[in-house]
């Protein structure tokens, strides 16, 4: 398995502007993921980070509104840039491990509240 | 294309009574599938996972499921539960392979256990 951590765990933030959450892992792992889960819902994709490539992200997601860095093999960031209430949501790093299993693990979530 | 049913949205139950909460799942090509646990205020958590051989898998915190292919079912069931289970469970399906395969979820069930 492995062990994923964010930052931060939660926050509250004022419309047009932007936070940054970071992901950290315990292993070196080829393929992260970032999530959005709104409240009272299931799990969005929203893209897949690999290290060494520009992220790929789902329909209904573009770059300028959610860019993605991916410096490293155990660490990556989403930014919610130009936030509005409608952003407030649960975001969550995932990776995927194929040793073991082909799983994914997913790390704690960042709570974002926009006002 | 893959998809999740979870037929309930909703699970109410009394401490120490057994649980089903039902999945489906429709695919075209063979799978692997997954029970995730979210606590309130926490991340996914994998409580277990099929991915070949015997089709009763057992998983974390006394949990188990079944996967029947004929009926393309995954039903998580726990014999008797206890109020630290209440939270949501998402059941979730992707492509059996060696590699990485998008994770396709369901919309979740809420487990509320009540002494």
């Amino acid at each position: 398995s492995a062990v994923i951590s964010q930052k931060p765990s939660r926050d509250i933030c004022q419309r047009g502007t932007s936070l940054t959450i970071q992901c950290q892992v315990d292993s070196q792992v080829t393929m992260m993921f970032w999530y959005r889960q709104q409240p009272g819902q299931s799990l969005t994709l929203i893209a897949t980070a690999n290290q060494g490539s520009e992220a790929t992200y789902e329909s209904g997601f573009v770059i300028d509104k959610f860019p993605i860095s991916r410096p490293n093999l155990t660490f990556s960031t989403l930014t919610v840039s130009n936030m509005s209430p409608e952003d407030s949501s649960i975001y969550l790093c995932s990776v995927f491990l194929s040793s073991g299993g082909s799983t994914q693990y997913f790390g704690p979530g960042t709570r974002l509240l926009v006002l | 294309a893959q998809s999740v049913t979870q037929l309930d949205s909703q699970v109410p139950v009394f401490e120490e009574a057994p649980v089903e909460l039902r999945c489906n799942y429709s695919s075209s090509v063979s799978v692997y599938l997954f029970w995730y646990v979210q606590y309130p205020n926490q991340g996914l958590q994998l409580l277990l996972k099929y991915l070949s051989g015997s089709t009763l898998v057992k998983g974390i915190n006394g949990f188990e499921a079944e996967f029947n292919k004929s009926q393309t079912s995954f039903h998580l069931r726990k014999p008797s539960v206890h109020i630290s289970d209440t939270a949501e469970y998402f059941c979730a399906v992707t492509t059996a392979s060696g590699g990485y395969n998008k994770l396709i979820f369901g919309a979740g069930t809420r487990l509320a256990v009540h002494p």
